[in-house]
């Protein structure tokens, strides 16, 4: 397993575009998490999934970003009708029983 | 829910000298807590966590933090810090959920630790 995968590294994108990025966890565990980070600041929550259910959802997220994990494997997460303020570090990360989380490299996100 | 404090966005250090850096939570229940650490454009990396028993935890890179419930701190220490060690550094809490299954992490600020030679 090579931990947990996030694509892309990098998107530049306009304003008022959509984005979508993806998150494949490691494979056996069953919780995933999508967070953002922007500079100078620690990563901030935004939603989790316990196999394919969403459980939480932070009051802090517009109802612009939606997250999906279909089949309680890989997660996507779109940002509708992008805005400058949206420009940051989105990390996913997985954990299972008896293992802590692990955190992809991220996704960072840049709007013009 | 659960905030995390760190008590030093910047922390400068002359290699081979000790560090500290410092976290405080606050919380309503019991917690998990985390050091993680990030190099510049990449994910964060575990370094460290208390679960359970012994308040004194030790992680990768000789890294050591002890966890103080009635001072709720958990305070990052290395004995001698090398050039490699440049990075910045998040301390995080969860609520303890039960088991070893983990919620949401709350992360501090971060404390930037720069190495000089």
């Amino acid at each position: 397993d090579t931990g947990v995968s996030q694509n892309p590294r990098h998107k530049i994108t306009k304003r008022g575009q959509n984005v979508t990025f993806r998150c494949d966890p490691i494979s056996e565990h069953n919780r995933l998490y999508w967070y953002r980070q922007t500079l100078g600041q620690g990563p901030e929550f935004l939603t989790y999934f316990q196999n394919e259910a969403q459980l939480e959802k932070s009051r802090l997220l517009s109802d612009r970003f939606s997250a999906e994990r279909p089949k309680g494997s890989f997660s996507t997460l779109e940002i509708q009708r992008t805005e400058q303020g949206d420009s940051a570090m989105y990390l996913c990360a997985s954990s299972g029983k008896g293992d802590g989380y692990t955190f992809g490299s991220g996704t960072r996100l840049t709007v013009v | 829910a659960q905030s995390v404090t760190q008590l030093d966005s910047q922390v400068p250090v002359f290699e081979e000298a000790p560090v500290e850096l410092r976290c405080n939570y606050s919380s309503s229940v019991s917690v998990y807590l985390f050091w993680y650490v990030q190099y510049p454009n990449q994910g964060l990396q575990l370094l460290l966590k208390y679960l359970s028993g012994s308040t004194l935890v030790k992680g990768i890179n000789g890294f050591e933090a002890e966890f103080n419930k009635s001072q709720t701190s958990f305070h990052l220490r290395k004995p001698s810090v090398h050039i490699s060690d440049t990075a910045e550094y998040f301390c995080a809490v969860s609520a303890a959920v039960g088991g070893t299954s983990y919620g949401k992490l709350t992360f501090g600020q971060g404390t930037i630790l720069t190495v000089h030679p």
